[in-house]
């Protein structure tokens, strides 16, 4: 049973629809939240970030947090070509200066025209 | 700001051959990271290195080792390279604090096949 489970998709969207990406996670000690955006052949790029529950929007993307539920979710509104891309939820306890972030798999993401 | 940088980008190494993956950041960030991903797996955290002078094994340490040589650089060894070491490796650093926004930032990542 993998910590942080994320559904591999792909998930083909049109362009200008709303899209939702999706994690759950099994550790309760996880308290930040984050959301990175993979393009082909490059490194992950950290778009969205979160500590605890509740919601946090930045132009198209709004990141939400249910630690009740312990499920994260990403929407993405007026999708766009642009935003094709792999979406990984990662995730960390609180404590340590090192404390390691626990990635999902990874959401493939194709907005098409 | 180049922010972190690996080298090489792409390396083909036949089995059992020895190899240096090298990373360095330009950000003063105090903690440093391997990981490599694989499809299907994700990214799997192999060592980190807290601060300097300081490294611990992740999620996936067997068949690799680390040096974390000042601040700045931290080089991931395969002494003996296994066809189940192919996969694209990412060094991540972090400022290693606990204050808000003190993310990973990643290199874009070396692409290892070992035949």
């Amino acid at each position: 049973q993998k910590e942080v489970e994320q559904d591999p998709g792909p998930l083909s969207v049109p362009e200008g629809a709303i899209v939702s990406l999706n994690c759950t996670y099994s550790n309760s000690a996880f308290q930040y939240f984050m959301w990175y955006r993979q393009y082909s052949r490059k490194g992950p790029e950290l778009l969205m970030y979160t500590y605890s529950s509740g919601n946090k929007e930045d132009g198209r993307f709004t990141a939400q947090v249910d630690k009740s539920s312990k499920y994260i979710s990403l929407f993405i509104r007026d999708s766009q070509p642009s935003d094709s891309a792999t979406y990984l939820c990662a995730m960390r306890p609180h404590t340590g200066t090192a404390s390691k972030l626990t990635f999902g798999t990874g959401t493939r993401l194709q907005v098409t025209l | 700001n180049a922010g972190v940088t690996q080298t090489p980008k792409f390396q083909v190494l036949k089995t059992g051959q020895s190899m240096t993956l090298q990373c360095a950041q330009d950000m003063n960030h105090n903690s440093m990271y391997w990981y490599r991903q694989d499809p299907g797996m994700g990214l799997r955290l192999i060592y980190y290195s807290a601060s300097e002078g300081t490294t611990d094994k992740g999620e996936v340490p067997n068949g690799y080792n680390v040096s974390r040589l000042n601040k700045r650089e931290f080089s991931l060894r395969l002494e003996s390279a296994a066809p189940s070491q192919t996969s694209v490796y990412f060094c991540a650093s972090r400022r290693g604090s606990l204050v808000t926004g003190s993310e990973a930032f990643f290199g874009q990542g070396t692409r290892l096949t070992v035949v």
